[in-house]
Protein backbone atom coordinates (compact mmCIF):
# COMPACT_ATOMS: atom_id res chain seq x y z
CA UNK A 1 0.00 0.00 0.00
CA UNK A 2 1.50 3.48 -0.73
CA UNK A 3 2.34 5.81 2.06
CA UNK A 4 2.67 9.54 2.28
CA UNK A 5 4.85 11.14 4.75
CA UNK A 6 5.48 14.91 5.99
CA UNK A 7 8.26 14.75 8.21
CA UNK A 8 8.02 18.15 9.61
CA UNK A 9 4.79 18.82 11.65
CA UNK A 10 5.27 22.49 11.93
CA UNK A 11 7.54 24.75 9.93
CA UNK A 12 7.91 28.94 10.14
CA UNK A 13 9.29 31.43 7.46
CA UNK A 14 10.10 35.23 7.63
CA UNK A 15 7.35 37.17 5.23
CA UNK A 16 9.00 37.66 1.75
CA UNK A 17 11.70 34.44 2.06
CA UNK A 18 11.72 31.40 1.24
CA UNK A 19 10.75 28.40 2.49
CA UNK A 20 10.47 24.57 1.57
CA UNK A 21 8.39 21.75 3.12
CA UNK A 22 9.38 18.25 2.56
CA UNK A 23 7.46 14.92 1.68
CA UNK A 24 8.30 11.22 0.49
CA UNK A 25 5.81 8.57 -0.86
CA UNK A 26 6.56 4.95 -0.78
CA UNK A 27 4.99 3.22 -3.86
CA UNK A 28 5.75 0.39 -6.65
CA UNK A 29 3.69 1.77 -9.43
CA UNK A 30 5.50 4.04 -11.87
CA UNK A 31 2.46 6.90 -12.98
CA UNK A 32 0.47 8.45 -10.53
CA UNK A 33 -0.23 11.96 -9.23
CA UNK A 34 1.00 14.00 -6.64
CA UNK A 35 -0.34 17.06 -5.57
CA UNK A 36 -0.43 20.10 -2.50
CA UNK A 37 -3.17 21.14 -1.11
CA UNK A 38 -3.29 24.04 1.50
CA UNK A 39 -5.67 23.70 4.38
CA UNK A 40 -5.91 27.61 5.68
CA UNK A 41 -7.55 28.33 9.10
CA UNK A 42 -10.91 28.72 7.44
CA UNK A 43 -11.08 24.36 6.76
CA UNK A 44 -11.23 24.61 3.16
CA UNK A 45 -8.98 22.73 1.63
CA UNK A 46 -7.56 24.07 -1.38
CA UNK A 47 -5.12 22.84 -4.65
CA UNK A 48 -2.00 24.50 -4.80
CA UNK A 49 0.17 22.53 -7.56
CA UNK A 50 -0.26 19.35 -8.97
CA UNK A 51 2.64 16.84 -10.69
CA UNK A 52 1.52 13.87 -12.97
CA UNK A 53 4.75 11.15 -12.23
CA UNK A 54 5.58 11.09 -16.16
CA UNK A 55 6.31 14.48 -16.44
CA UNK A 56 10.40 15.01 -15.64
CA UNK A 57 9.79 19.04 -14.92
CA UNK A 58 8.70 20.28 -12.22
CA UNK A 59 5.41 21.68 -11.48
CA UNK A 60 5.05 25.64 -10.83
CA UNK A 61 2.19 27.67 -10.11
CA UNK A 62 3.64 31.41 -9.35
CA UNK A 63 5.29 31.78 -5.93
CA UNK A 64 5.22 27.80 -5.87
CA UNK A 65 6.75 25.10 -7.24
CA UNK A 66 7.60 21.78 -6.61
CA UNK A 67 11.17 19.99 -6.56
CA UNK A 68 9.99 16.08 -7.48
CA UNK A 69 12.81 13.09 -7.67
CA UNK A 70 10.71 10.22 -8.50
CA UNK A 71 13.81 7.76 -8.21
CA UNK A 72 14.16 9.51 -4.22
CA UNK A 73 10.11 9.26 -4.09
CA UNK A 74 10.63 12.69 -3.01
CA UNK A 75 8.05 15.71 -3.97
CA UNK A 76 8.81 18.88 -1.22
CA UNK A 77 6.91 22.16 -1.89
CA UNK A 78 8.98 25.63 -2.36
CA UNK A 79 6.99 28.60 -1.55
CA UNK A 80 8.75 31.78 -2.75
CA UNK A 81 8.38 35.32 -1.09
CA UNK A 82 5.81 33.72 1.55
CA UNK A 83 3.52 35.94 2.82
CA UNK A 84 1.11 36.66 5.34
CA UNK A 85 -1.82 34.58 4.01
CA UNK A 86 0.23 31.93 3.20
CA UNK A 87 0.21 30.31 6.32
CA UNK A 88 -2.09 27.20 6.83
CA UNK A 89 -1.70 23.70 7.13
CA UNK A 90 0.19 22.16 4.07
CA UNK A 91 -0.78 18.48 2.75
CA UNK A 92 1.02 16.42 0.10
CA UNK A 93 -0.93 13.75 -1.23
CA UNK A 94 -0.47 10.76 -3.64
CA UNK A 95 -3.25 9.52 -5.95
CA UNK A 96 -2.70 6.25 -8.42
CA UNK A 97 -4.26 5.83 -11.59
CA UNK A 98 -5.75 2.61 -10.02
CA UNK A 99 -7.95 2.03 -6.86
CA UNK A 100 -11.05 4.88 -7.64
CA UNK A 101 -8.45 7.91 -7.77
CA UNK A 102 -8.44 8.32 -3.84
CA UNK A 103 -6.34 10.73 -2.42
CA UNK A 104 -3.60 8.96 0.43
CA UNK A 105 -2.97 12.36 2.20
CA UNK A 106 0.44 12.97 4.80
CA UNK A 107 0.28 13.95 8.45
CA UNK A 108 0.67 17.88 7.16
CA UNK A 109 2.79 20.50 8.31
CA UNK A 110 1.54 23.45 10.03
CA UNK A 111 3.61 26.64 8.38
CA UNK A 112 3.61 30.46 9.99
CA UNK A 113 4.59 33.01 8.73
CA UNK A 114 6.65 35.68 10.71
CA UNK A 115 5.72 39.63 9.48
CA UNK B 1 -21.28 29.92 -8.37
CA UNK B 2 -19.75 27.66 -5.16
CA UNK B 3 -18.45 24.10 -6.92
CA UNK B 4 -18.54 21.71 -3.88
CA UNK B 5 -21.15 22.81 -1.22
CA UNK B 6 -22.21 20.70 1.28
CA UNK B 7 -24.85 21.29 4.01
CA UNK B 8 -24.88 21.72 7.03
CA UNK B 9 -21.44 23.48 7.84
CA UNK B 10 -21.48 22.48 11.85
CA UNK B 11 -23.78 19.91 13.27
CA UNK B 12 -23.71 19.17 16.96
CA UNK B 13 -25.58 16.06 18.19
CA UNK B 14 -26.27 13.36 20.58
CA UNK B 15 -24.62 9.95 20.67
CA UNK B 16 -27.02 7.58 19.66
CA UNK B 17 -28.31 9.91 16.81
CA UNK B 18 -28.88 9.44 13.29
CA UNK B 19 -27.98 12.32 10.75
CA UNK B 20 -26.70 13.36 7.23
CA UNK B 21 -24.79 15.23 5.79
CA UNK B 22 -25.20 16.44 2.02
CA UNK B 23 -22.94 17.77 -0.70
CA UNK B 24 -23.81 18.74 -4.19
CA UNK B 25 -21.13 19.86 -7.05
CA UNK B 26 -21.75 21.90 -10.15
CA UNK B 27 -18.69 20.94 -11.73
CA UNK B 28 -20.30 18.06 -13.78
CA UNK B 29 -18.09 15.84 -12.36
CA UNK B 30 -18.48 12.20 -12.86
CA UNK B 31 -17.06 11.01 -9.46
CA UNK B 32 -17.41 12.10 -5.42
CA UNK B 33 -15.58 10.99 -2.49
CA UNK B 34 -16.19 11.37 1.61
CA UNK B 35 -13.19 12.04 3.41
CA UNK B 36 -12.71 11.88 6.89
CA UNK B 37 -10.32 14.59 8.93
CA UNK B 38 -10.19 13.72 12.48
CA UNK B 39 -8.58 15.67 15.38
CA UNK B 40 -5.17 15.59 14.41
CA UNK B 41 -6.08 16.71 10.75
CA UNK B 42 -5.17 13.26 9.36
CA UNK B 43 -7.41 12.75 6.21
CA UNK B 44 -8.78 9.62 5.17
CA UNK B 45 -10.97 8.24 1.71
CA UNK B 46 -13.71 7.36 3.21
CA UNK B 47 -15.85 6.21 0.00
CA UNK B 48 -16.03 7.07 -3.64
CA UNK B 49 -18.86 7.06 -6.29
CA UNK B 50 -18.25 7.23 -10.14
CA UNK B 51 -21.69 7.85 -11.49
CA UNK B 52 -23.76 6.98 -8.71
CA UNK B 53 -21.70 3.96 -8.74
CA UNK B 54 -19.81 2.64 -5.40
CA UNK B 55 -16.00 2.26 -6.19
CA UNK B 56 -14.24 2.84 -2.81
CA UNK B 57 -15.64 1.39 0.20
CA UNK B 58 -12.13 1.90 2.97
CA UNK B 59 -13.28 -0.11 6.03
CA UNK B 60 -15.98 2.22 7.19
CA UNK B 61 -18.39 1.00 9.70
CA UNK B 62 -21.97 -0.12 8.29
CA UNK B 63 -23.11 3.03 10.21
CA UNK B 64 -22.09 5.18 7.72
CA UNK B 65 -23.92 4.85 4.36
CA UNK B 66 -23.60 6.95 1.28
CA UNK B 67 -26.18 7.43 -1.21
CA UNK B 68 -26.18 8.95 -4.62
CA UNK B 69 -29.26 9.96 -5.98
CA UNK B 70 -27.86 11.39 -9.12
CA UNK B 71 -23.95 12.10 -10.04
CA UNK B 72 -24.03 15.73 -9.05
CA UNK B 73 -25.22 14.79 -5.09
CA UNK B 74 -23.67 12.73 -2.41
CA UNK B 75 -25.19 12.28 0.36
CA UNK B 76 -23.13 10.94 3.71
CA UNK B 77 -25.62 9.25 5.95
CA UNK B 78 -24.79 8.29 9.92
CA UNK B 79 -26.78 5.69 12.58
CA UNK B 80 -25.99 5.09 15.92
CA UNK B 81 -23.71 8.47 16.18
CA UNK B 82 -21.05 7.81 18.65
CA UNK B 83 -17.77 9.86 20.09
CA UNK B 84 -15.38 8.76 17.86
CA UNK B 85 -17.28 10.31 14.60
CA UNK B 86 -16.50 13.87 16.20
CA UNK B 87 -14.38 15.24 13.04
CA UNK B 88 -14.41 17.31 10.17
CA UNK B 89 -16.12 15.41 7.07
CA UNK B 90 -15.11 16.79 3.38
CA UNK B 91 -16.84 15.93 -0.03
CA UNK B 92 -14.77 16.43 -3.34
CA UNK B 93 -15.38 15.71 -6.83
CA UNK B 94 -13.20 14.80 -9.94
CA UNK B 95 -13.56 14.24 -13.59
CA UNK B 96 -13.13 11.08 -15.09
CA UNK B 97 -11.36 10.75 -18.42
CA UNK B 98 -11.94 7.29 -20.67
CA UNK B 99 -12.44 5.68 -17.68
CA UNK B 100 -9.53 6.53 -15.85
CA UNK B 101 -10.28 9.05 -12.93
CA UNK B 102 -7.17 11.19 -13.38
CA UNK B 103 -8.32 14.91 -12.12
CA UNK B 104 -7.77 16.94 -9.88
CA UNK B 105 -10.21 17.09 -6.74
CA UNK B 106 -12.44 19.80 -5.66
CA UNK B 107 -12.94 19.56 -1.92
CA UNK B 108 -16.22 21.35 -0.11
CA UNK B 109 -15.86 23.63 2.44
CA UNK B 110 -16.61 20.63 4.90
CA UNK B 111 -19.33 19.82 7.77
CA UNK B 112 -17.55 20.05 11.73
CA UNK B 113 -19.69 17.08 13.25
CA UNK B 114 -19.27 17.17 16.92
CA UNK B 115 -20.84 13.85 19.01
CA UNK B 116 -21.79 14.87 22.33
Amino acid sequence: AQTVTQSQPEMSVQEAETVTLSCTYDTSESDYYLFWYKQPPSRQMILVIRQEAYKQQNATENRFSVNFQKAAKSFSLKISDSQLGDAAMYFCAYRSNNQGGKLIFGQGTELSVKP
Amino acid sequence: DTAVSQTPKYLVTQMGNDKSIKCEQNLGHDTMYWYKQDSKKFLKIMFSYNNKELIINETVPNRFSPKSPDKAHLNLHINSLELGDSAVYFCASSQDLAGAIQETQYFGPGTRLLVL
